[in-house]
C-alpha cells in the first residue's frame, strides 16, 4: 500500500461549483501536512498547509482527521483557473523526507 | 520565489552516456531533494542531502548518484543513462534554521529538468 494515496481523478466540475478532494496516509507518525499545486508541465508549488485545526484561505478549505489518517482540500466557487493536478504532501514526525501523493487532477470547465 | 536553479532545463542524450544534472540555490537552505516524475508515479524521491557531503538514498535511487561539495550545488549524476530514466526532475529544497519552531517544511522547487534518453 502507497504511504500517501490520492483519487488521480481528473474531476471534471462547471465553473463556480465546489470540489473537495482527499488524501489518505498511512503511517500515524505523520505529523506535518501540505497541499501543492502543480499545473501541467511546471514546478509543484505550496497551496497550503493543513494544521490539526483545520485552515481557510479564500476559496480553500484544508482539514485534518488524525483518527482517519486523512487530509481534504474543499474549493469553493471553482475558477477556470483552478484547473491544475493537486499534490498531497505527508512528512512524518522528526523526518525532513516529504512523501508525495501521485496527485489528483482537477479541470475546471465553462 | 525561492532562488533555485536547474541546469540543464532539457536534455537528449544516449543510452550509456553519464549525465550530471546541477541544482542551485541562493537561499541557504540545509535540505535538497532529487525528485523524478513520471506519468502514473507522480514524485519519488532519488535522492536527498541535509548538509554538505550529507546525502542519503531516496526510494528510487538505483543508478544515480548525488554529490554535495558545497550548501548551494546539489549534482545528480547518472553514471551510464538508461531509457528508464527518461523523465523530468526536480530538485527542491527545504526552509530550515535548525529550530523546529521555524521549520515550515515547505519545498521549494525548481522549474525542472527534462530528460530523454534514446
Amino acid at each position: 500500500r502507497k504511504e500517501v494515496e490520492q483519487d488521480p481523478g481528473p474531476f471534471n466540475v462547471p465553473e463556480g461549483a465546489t470540489v473537495a478532494f482527499n488524501c489518505t496516509y498511512s503511517n500515524s507518525a505523520s505529523q506535518s501536512f501540505f497541499w501543492y499545486r502543480q499545473d501541467c508541465r511546471k514546478e509543484p508549488k505550496l497551496l497550503m498547509s493543513v494544521y490539526s485545526s483545520g485552515n481557510e484561505d479564500g476559496r480553500f478549505t484544508a482539514q485534518l482527521n488524525r483518527a482517519s489518517q486523512y487530509i481534504s482540500l474543499l474549493i469553493r466557487d471553482s475558477k477556470l483557473s483552478d484547473s491544475a493536478t493537486y499534490l498531497c504532501v505527508v512528512n512524518i514526525g522528526g523526518s525532513y523526507i516529504p512523501t508525495f501523493g501521485r496527485g489528483t487532477s482537477l479541470i475546471v470547465h465553462p | 520565489d525561492a532562488g533555485i536553479t536547474q541546469s540543464p532545463r532539457h536534455k537528449v542524450t544516449e543510452t550509456g552516456t553519464p549525465v550530471t544534472l546541477r541544482c542551485h540555490q541562493t537561499e541557504n537552505h540545509r535540505y535538497m531533494y532529487w525528485y523524478r516524475q513520471d506519468p502514473g508515479h507522480g514524485l519519488r524521491l532519488i535522492h536527498y542531502s541535509y548538509g554538505v557531503k550529507d546525502t542519503d538514498k531516496g526510494e528510487v535511487s538505483d543508478g544515480y548518484s548525488v554529490s554535495r561539495s558545497k550548501t548551494e550545488d546539489f549534482l545528480l549524476t547518472l553514471e551510464s543513462a538508461t531509457s528508464s530514466q527518461t523523465s523530468v526532475y526536480f530538485c527542491a529544497i527545504s526552509e530550515s534554521s535548525g529550530l523546529a519552531r521555524a521549520n515550515t517544511g515547505e519545498l521549494f522547487f525548481g522549474e525542472g529538468s527534462r530528460l530523454t534518453v534514446l
